[in-house]
């Protein structure tokens, strides 16, 4: 069965700090790739997606994540972080090649960046 | 205008009582799901519909039964209410999958906190 893992439970950062979250899956055929953030009492939105093409994507507000296939990972990175960006996110795989459209979650990570 | 919205945002009641969540998308998409976030924030797959049809229907008690009027609509039905039923649920849409077979982006909604007391 597919499975996700968020390796970073709880980061703390200072502000203009380089974030990196670690994302991994496992699953041996094509997968399409999503970081979702929640923000406090907010639901989920899409911060970027990888389908194809460039393994390295990038987002909105800043992020991108590479995808690095021999490493099953899709990790997700922003140069220098805001305190906006304090959130729980969220790493998700989703195969083709099936009949379903279903995403698998990892177990978030949550961000709390200081001023 | 809010692309895929729910009522209600914060449902409270008592165990054994029978509650229903409205799921609503106005993005034009032909499949809808219902996602459940439990305490530790961990998301997981609940059910899909595509097109009023069920396709996704992962281990779920049965008191918990799904209903599509149309494809822009998708209620979750829970009977009996449990306390291990307290969790955020969300509801998702996207178009169904492509003609090569890849899939598509998922749009969710705010989330109903449930808590049964």
């Amino acid at each position: 069965a597919q499975s996700v893992s968020q390796h970073n439970h709880h980061v703390i950062l200072s502000e203009a700090a380089s974030l990196e979250l670690g994302c991994n899956y496992s699953y041996g055929g094509t997968v399409n790739l999503f970081w979702y953030v929640q923000y406090p009492g907010q639901h989920l939105q899409l911060l970027l997606k990888y389908f194809s093409g460039d393994p390295l994507v990038k987002g909105i507000k800043g992020f991108e994540a590479e995808f690095i296939k021999s490493k099953f990972s899709f990790n997700l990175r922003k140069p220098s972080v805001q305190w906006s960006d304090t959130a729980e996110y969220f790493c998700a795989v989703s195969t083709y090649g099936g009949a379903t459209n279903k995403l698998i979650f990892g177990t978030g990570t949550l961000l709390a960046v200081q001023p | 205008d809010t692309a895929v919205s729910q009522t209600p945002k914060y449902l409270v009641t008592q165990m054994g009582n029978d509650k229903s969540i409205k799921c609503e998308q106005n993005l034009g998409h032909d499949t809808m799901y219902w996602y459940k976030q439990d305490s530790k924030k961990f998301l997981k797959i609940m059910f899909s519909y595509n097109n009023k049809e069920l396709i996704i229907n992962e281990t779920v008690p049965n008191r918990f039964s799904p209903k599509s009027p149309d494809k822009a609509h998708l209620n979750l039905h829970i009977n009996s209410l449990e306390l291990g039923d307290s969790a955020v649920y969300f509801c998702a849409s996207s178009h169904h999958l492509r003609t090569s077979g890849t899939t598509d982006t998922q749009y969710f909604g705010p989330g109903t906190r449930l808590t049964v007391l």
